[in-house]
């Protein structure tokens, strides 16, 4: 069972804060995938990462930036963050493509005052 | 948005019953997934779908990729059945999995 592990497993800041989500994954997964989960949205794709050093824009990634620092680690960034992205964000992995079987982390709840 | 839509939004199930979800898409599908995000939010893989049909114990999903959908059966509920179940397709008109909005569903004593 591929592992997937986030941090914090919650967090709370205030407005024009920084803030910086971890994400590990430890099964030599190619694909990495940051997404925010909201009632009334479902989730949606902030941003993702085919392999180190490499970035792909989501549907939803004004205010995000991220950063995939080896094969393993792949990190959210909110350089000023606002009330609107208080929310619960799930990094995931795939083997390959996003057709491949997705899994999950635990969350992040983050909370924006 | 609206490619992929999942139905009902919400239901309620009392123990040993059977029901059935469904999740319809307006594009074209080569793979369906389905997870279950249990009450303490965990995202769960349940089914990882070409067309065709797959069984894991009481859970039992089909993929009609002519037809456009996916369904979910459960097959005598348990309390641990509950939770907010999402399907997701992949496309090759898109490079990432597009996710439905979700069935709630509470199974009661």
């Amino acid at each position: 069972e591929a592992a997937v592990t986030q941090s914090p497993r919650n967090k709370v800041t205030v407005t024009g804060g920084n803030v910086t989500l971890s994400c590990r994954q430890t099964n030599s997964h190619n694909y990495m995938y940051w997404y925010r989960q909201d009632t009334g949205h479902g989730l949606r794709l902030i941003h993702y990462s085919y392999g180190a050093g490499n970035l792909q824009i989501g549907d939803v990634p004004d205010g995000y930036k991220a950063t995939r620092t080896t094969q393993e680690d792949f990190f959210l960034l909110l350089e000023l963050a606002s009330p609107s992205q208080t929310s619960l964000y799930f990094c995931a992995s795939s083997p390959r493509r996003s057709a491949e079987t997705l899994y999950f982390g635990s969350g992040t709840r983050l909370t924006v005052l | 948005g609206d490619k992929v839509k999942q139905s009902p939004s919400a239901l309620s199930l009392q123990e040993g019953t059977n029901s059935a979800l469904r999740c319809n898409f307006s594009i074209a599908a080569t793979t369906v997934q389905w997870f279950l995000q249990n009450p303490r939010g965990s995202l769960i893989n349940l089914f990882y779908l070409v067309p065709g049909t797959k069984e894991n114990g009481r859970l039992k999903s089909a993929f009609d990729s002519k037809e456009s959908y996916s369904t979910l059966h459960i097959r005598d509920a348990q309390l641990e059945d509950s939770g907010t179940y999402f399907c997701a397709i992949a496309s090759s008109s898109f490079s990432k999995l597009v996710f439905g909005q979700g069935t709630s569903l509470s199974v009661v004593p």
